[in-house]
Parts: structure tokens; C-alpha cells; sequence
């Protein structure tokens, strides 16, 4: 039963360029929750998914970000135009239903911008 | 607004003895609290959890205590080994509708464990 795919695990991008991030939850989990973690800092809520549907998006800012979770297909992270502040290592989870509260987390895209 | 932190930013502690980190939360309403172990490079790994009607759950070496009065929890891990070196957060699942499993975490408590 593998975990939480992301990929990629590295990324480099130019300021003003777009970063795609893409997470494959675990099989049969249909939630899924980006974070954020600036080095040496803890993970900080983005947004949270169900298929097709954003539930809640009040950490993710307002402009320049966009997250889906397509009825096929990964969920997706979108950072358009990135600045030097966007390098930051983000984590996806995923989890079966809202009852069961236990997270399982990827290993992260390490974004870094140049 | 709400949040979870830690007391201390790094542990050092020797092999074999047993360590204590701790994390102070705001959220009174909180009702589910987890422990994380992040090594570096990868992400958060789930260590232990524990519902606000308890006081205290062991694991296989870790137990974690919650002191709802002064709104803190511990977690101590016994035997400490080389392997459990790595960064501890704290986490606090939100209230609400919507919040579903969204977590709230703490800073993070580095713990070396030197030979």
C-alpha cells in the first residue's frame, strides 16, 4: 500500500515562472491538506480538499495560489509567477474520511526560486 | 489568533535516558492533539495522539500527556535512541465544520541524541 506520492521532490524555478506540485494520496483516502514549512519552522495549514471540492482555503493567499483535487488524477498545487519567498518545503496529506483525524503525510516538493 | 508552541527550540540528551519535550496550546477547544517526528529531508512521521477526555496514552516508548487546566502536553520518550534524533512538533486538530482533520502545529523541538 504505498503513502502519499509527491513529485516532484525537488524543484527549481525562476521568479515569475509557474511551480506545479502534484500529490497522489493514499489509496482510498479522498481528503487531502497542503502545508507549508519555511526551514526551521513548523508546517503551516494551506488548504484542504475533498474530490472536487475546496473546503477550505483560508491558509492558502489569495493571489498567485490555487489548489484542485480533480474527480481523476492528483491534487495540485499551483504557484504562479513565484518570488523568492515561495522557497519553502510543501507537504501534502491525505486522509480515508473527516472521523478518522490521523493524517499521513508525503515526503514533499522542496521548492526552491532562483 | 490560535496557536500551538513549543517551550524549547533543542533537546541534547544522552543515549539510554529518557527525554521530555513540551508544548503549550491555546485552543482550549481543541479536542484531539498529535505528535509528529520529522527527520530531515522527509516529512512529518504520526508518533503518538491523544483525545482531550484523556490524560496520558503510551506507546511502544513514548507516552503523551495532556493537562487540559493548564493547557500542555508532553511527550516522553524512554531509552532515548540515536534513531529518535529529529525535529518534534506538536499538533492541534482544528474545530469546526470545516476544518475536518486540519492541523495546527507548533514550531518544533530539535532533540539530538548524543552517543
Amino acid at each position: 500500500n504505498a503513502g502519499v506520492m509527491q513529485n516532484p521532490r525537488h524543484l527549481v524555478r525562476r521568479r515569475g515562472q509557474e511551480a506545479r506540485l502534484r500529490c497522489s494520496p493514499m489509496k482510498g483516502h479522498s481528503h487531502v491538506y497542503w502545508y507549508r514549512q519555511l526551514p526551521e519552522e513548523g508546517l503551516k495549514f494551506m488548504v484542504y480538499l475533498q474530490k472536487e471540492n475546496i473546503i477550505d482555503e483560508s491558509g492558502m493567499p489569495k493571489e498567485r495560489f490555487s489548489a484542485e483535487f480533480p474527480k481523476e488524477g492528483p491534487s495540485i498545487l499551483r504557484i504562479q509567477q513565484v518570488v523568492r519567498g515561495d522557497s519553502a518545503a510543501y507537504f501534502c496529506a491525505s486522509s480515508p474520511q473527516v472521523a478518522n483525524t490521523e493524517a499521513f503525510f508525503g515526503q514533499g516538493t522542496r521548492l526552491t526560486v532562483v | 489568533g490560535e496557536s500551538v508552541g513549543l517551550h524549547l527550540p533543542t533537546l541534547s540528551v544522552q543515549e539510554g535516558d529518557n527525554s521530555i519535550i513540551n508544548c503549550a496550546y491555546s485552543n482550549s477547544a481543541s479536542d484531539y492533539f498529535i505528535w509528529y517526528k520529522q527527520e530531515s529531508g522527509k516529512g512529518p512521521q504520526f508518533i503518538i495522539d491523544i483525545r482531550s477526555n484523556m490524560d496520558k496514552r503510551q506507546g511502544q516508548r513514548v507516552t503523551v500527556l495532556l493537562n487540559k487546566t493548564v493547557k500542555h502536553l508532553s511527550l516522553q520518550i524512554a531509552a532515548t535512541q540515536p534513531g529518535d534524533s529529529a525535529v518534534y512538533f506538536c499538533a492541534e486538530k482544528g474545530a469546526g465544520e470545516t476544518s475536518g482533520s486540519r492541523l495546527t502545529f507548533g514550531e518544533g523541538t530539535q532533540l539530538t541524541v548524543n552517543p
